[in-house]
């Protein structure tokens, strides 16, 4: 049911830009991406979300492709608190209720 | 801290038992849902309800079994588990906000099955 692919881990230095891919080739015209992050043993936290726009807010940018195949989840300024499994999600559009978590990108944040 | 609770934070049951898992959220959402996470896993989408009935059912053992009494609450009936259902429960909540509104997790029930 996943329909997004990411790599299983990333490593990042402190204080750079972490640059987390997503592909989601099969993405359809209405259907909305997705950013969670999950710390170990607690519930995943929602991050941002786009459809076609790039967005942005206080903790991350969203860049998504013109033909929406992909996108790219930018941590401007990486810290050892971002250490985190990151999700890319897309939200089936049918009902609007079904969100499937892809694999998923293991970040360490290195000192 | 969430805005979505669930209670216990923590549960060991045998495989005889019947016990129950609580999810609460005062935002108005009229979306739950319940996901199961296995150790370095994702989380797979279990349930989900809308407006108080159970709109999706993602092909799950009848030993599990949802319930949502109002659109504050959300509960997951267990019995005769297996401990190969020994795993995180998820809750989360949405909506109505339009199409796009992004769930709410919980940090979960830690379930372990002897």
């Amino acid at each position: 049911d996943a329909k997004t692919t990411q790599p299983p881990s990333m490593d990042c230095a402190e204080g750079r830009a972490a640059n987390l891919p997503c592909n989601h080739s099969t993405i359809s015209g209405n259907e909305y991406v997705y950013w969670y992050r999950q710390i170990h043993s607690q519930g995943p936290q929602y991050i941002i979300h786009g459809l076609k726009n790039n967005e942005t807010n206080e903790m991350a940018s969203l860049i998504i492709t013109e033909d929406r195949k992909s996108s790219t989840l930018i941590l401007p300024h990486a810290t050892l608190r971002d250490t985190a499994v990151y999700y890319c999600i897309v939200r089936v559009s049918n009902t609007g209720n079904q969100f499937y978590f892809g694999t998923g990108t293991s970040l360490t944040v290195i000192p | 801290d969430t805005e979505v609770t669930q209670t216990p934070k923590h549960l060991v049951m045998g495989m005889t038992n019947k016990k129950s898992l609580k999810c609460e959220q005062h935002m108005g959402h009229r979306a739950m849902y319940w996901y199961k996470q296995k150790a370095k896993k994702p989380p797979e989408l279990m349930f989900v309800y809308s407006y108080e009935k159970l709109s999706i059912n993602e092909s799950v053992p009848s030993r599990f079994s949802p319930e949502c009494p109002n659109s504050s609450l959300l509960n997951l009936h267990l019995h005769a588990l297996q401990p190969e259902d020994s795993a995180l429960y998820l809750c989360a909540s949405n909506g109505p906000g339009g199409r796009d509104s992004p769930l709410h997790f919980g940090n979960g029930t830690r379930l372990t099955v002897t």
